[in-house]
């Protein structure tokens, strides 16, 4: 059965430092989605993506992110300057169409020190 | 932001009964909703979802009933097995957007 996959699972990082977590989608799937999971709350969406432009983001989803699908199979998500409360673990998931199941990914767990 | 709760943190149940896990919602735009099953150090997995237009919806042994007048939404699982152990995410999108906003989970343990 079809995956979604993401790399790296994890990721530790210093404050203020770049990353890229990327992500595998399902291969018909043309809707793209980020969400993250900090420690303890919620799954909380931050961003989905559609013909290669973001078709929806959420306040947590500031100019400190980006996301791009930088060829024909995978979707990224940087982050420019790591924060703190930046830790997190991020999904990908992605759909067939609007509207349709979103499955996600494992997670890739991301620690700030 | 509450607009989909999760009352119950955690639900303890014998092998063979009925879990039922609850789910209560504000936002009256939602009309997809789904149950997700998650593991600790996985991503959620999909297990049922219902359209606004149902009441209900069965596979196998889970059923998600949607009652919208109450605004509540629940899964059934029967029999309950030791597998189904594992966190338990109700996510509800509405029509105009397809974003999924997630309750705090119910942590089912099914004893053997």
């Amino acid at each position: 059965e079809p995956e979604v996959t993401q790399t790296p699972s994890h990721q530790v990082t210093q404050m203020g430092q770049e990353v890229i977590l990327r992500c595998v989608p399902i291969s018909n799937h043309l809707y793209f989605y980020w969400y993250r999971q900090i420690l303890g709350q919620k799954v909380e969406f931050l961003v989905s993506f559609y013909n290669n432009e973001i078709s929806e983001k959420s306040e947590i989803f500031d100019d400190q992110f980006s996301v791009e699908r930088p060829d024909g199979s995978n979707f990224t998500l940087k982050i420019r300057s790591t924060k703190l409360e930046d830790s997190a673990m991020y999904f990908c998931a992605s759909s067939v169409s609007r509207q349709e199941t979103q499955y996600f990914g494992p997670g890739t767990r991301l620690l700030v020190l | 932001d509450q607009q989909v709760k999760q009352n119950s943190p955690s639900l303890s149940v014998q092998e063979g009964r009925i879990s039922i896990l609850n789910c209560d919602y504000t936002n009256s735009m939602f009309d997809y909703f789904l149950w997700y099953k998650k593991y600790p150090a996985e991503g959620p997995t999909f297990l049922i979802s219902i359209s606004s237009i149902k009441d209900k919806n069965e596979d196998g042994r889970f059923t998600v009933f949607l009652n919208k007048s109450a605004k509540h939404l629940s899964l059934h699982i029967v029999p309950s097995q030791p597998g189904d152990s594992a966190v338990y995410f109700c996510a509800a999108s509405a029509g105009a957007g397809n974003m999924l906003t997630f309750g705090g989970g119910t942590r089912l343990m099914v004893k053997p």
